[in-house]
């Protein structure tokens, strides 16, 4: 069974501060890991996903295979990524769905 | 990117009765698409995979009889809460995969509130 797990259901940091959201993972293979996130009243939309190894507004996430962990940094955290942010993961056996963690909300204050 | 269209948004209905819920990918084939069911303040819930064509996968603890879940089109499937009730009430939310690799973004609707009275 593939099980995705956000510890902190509330992260608040101040403007600049850096920012880490913890990601972990469970499953017998190799996943493919995503965050997404949801801006207030928007709705979900894919942030990055680590086969792209790509930074998106400044946020990275590097997998970690032997921790099975897909943290979600930034150095310095804007007021505007105050968001809902998910880990998800797709296995190869799982019929090409997502699970999702439970959330982190970020709340970046000035 | 591509997108997503969920309809209606918001539905008010009194228990008992049914509601469909649309799903459609506007500019982008979906072989399957999902159903997800979000809880205040919790994370989303998958209810079911829809694959066009053929009968969806239900999560286990999802009654089938009550969240009918057909997907005529490549770009269509709808979810139907038969015989709703008050629990029924939540926000429901769609997602289609543009292809078939892990590895590809998942498109989401906007979701839609249920209401039962």
């Amino acid at each position: 069974a593939q099980r995705v797990t956000q510890p902190e259901k509330l992260l608040s940091v101040f403007k600049g501060a850096p920012v880490e959201l913890k990601c972990n993972y469970s499953y017998s293979g190799s996943p493919e890991l995503f965050w997404y996130v949801q801006y207030s009243r928007q709705r979900l939309q894919l942030l990055l996903r680590h086969i792209s190894r790509e930074s998106i507004k400044g946020f990275t996430a590097d997998l970690n295979k032997g921790e099975t962990s897909f943290h979600l940094k930034k150095p310095f955290a804007q007021e505007e990524d105050s968001a809902m942010y998910y880990c998800a993961l797709s296995g190869r056996n799982a019929g090409n769905m997502l699970t999702f963690g439970g959330g982190t909300r970020l709340m970046v204050k000035p | 990117g591509a997108v997503v269209s969920q309809h209606p948004s918001w539905v008010i209905c009194k228990s008992g009765t049914s509601v469909k819920i649309e799903c459609r990918s506007l500019d982008f084939q979906a072989t399957t698409m999902f159903w997800y069911r979000q809880f205040p303040k919790q994370s989303l819930m998958l209810m079911a995979t829809s694959n066009e064509g053929s009968k969806a996968t239900y999560e286990q603890g999802v009654e089938k009889d009550k969240f009918l879940i057909n997907h005529a089109s490549l770009t269509l499937s709808t979810l139907t809460v038969t015989s709703a009730h008050p629990e029924d009430s939540s926000f429901y939310i769609c997602s289609a995969r543009g292809g078939t690799g892990r590895w590809t973004e998942a498109f989401f609707g906007q979701g839609t509130r249920l209401t039962v009275v």
